[in-house]
């Protein structure tokens, strides 16, 4: 099936540094990736809509500066947290849609953040 | 290792028809437990949660589930469906710094 690899798994920096979230499709072609983040005791929530070759779509009150998402080939996305702050420190997770659209939804297994 | 299994791929129910979808894992202690939905071309959208308290969750759109512990279980239920709930849906468990989801299941409704 579909596997979707997700790297860093888990991640502590610095505050001020920034941390690059790699989300890769390992045997099929993402046209599409979501990256979502969810906040403790709380559902996951969408920050952005990342299509292969074109610039992200971001949802309102995130900051397209500070949250840099990079999707340049069919199998990677980058989601980079530039200046981390510790209200950055979350569980990071990517979700991969197969090319040709469809139901092929698969989730990576997440970065948890945690900037000191 | 910890793991989601959602029992059933794909499920092609006729409108009206009730649903049960199926959620086991295998974490132990404390988990919070998830019902998503995504419709194509959609992002994921939540339909329920459980953290603690009542074990039958009811969420949007006459969905519910419940988390029975003995059986590590937290299956979703509608009594009625609609061919708008075709969908895929997804369930997750959360356990301390540990997200997974299940494979997913896809949901077909005739009208």
């Amino acid at each position: 099936g579909a596997v979707v690899s997700q790297h860093p798994s888990r991640v502590i920096c610095k505050s001020g540094t920034s941390v690059k979230i790699e989300c890769r499709s390992l045997d099929f072609q993402a046209t599409t990736m979501f990256w979502y983040r969810q906040f403790p005791k709380q559902s996951l929530m969408l920050m952005a809509t990342s299509n292969e070759g074109s610039k992200a779509t971001y949802e309102q009150g995130v900051e397209k500066d500070k949250f840099l998402i990079n999707h340049a080939s069919l199998t990677l996305s980058t989601l980079t947290v530039t200046s981390a702050h510790p209200e950055d420190s979350s569980f990071y997770i990517c979700s991969a849609r197969a090319q040709g659209g469809g139901y092929g939804y698969t989730f990576g297994s997440g970065t948890r953040l945690t900037v000191v | 290792a910890q793991s989601v299994s959602q029992h059933n791929h794909h499920v092609i129910l006729s409108e009206a028809a009730s649903l049960e979808l199926g959620c086991n894992y295998s974490y132990g202690g404390t988990v919070n437990l998830f019902w998503y939905v995504q419709y194509p071309g959609q992002h994921l959208q939540l339909l329920l949660k459980y953290f603690s308290g009542d074990p039958l969750v009811k969420g949007i759109k006459g969905f519910e589930a419940e988390f029975i512990k003995s059986k590590f279980s937290f299956n979703l239920r509608k009594p009625s469906v609609q061919w708008s709930d075709t969908a895929e849906y997804f369930c997750a468990v959360h356990n301390n710094n540990d997200m997974r989801f299940g494979a997913g299941t896809r949901l077909t409704v005739k009208p």
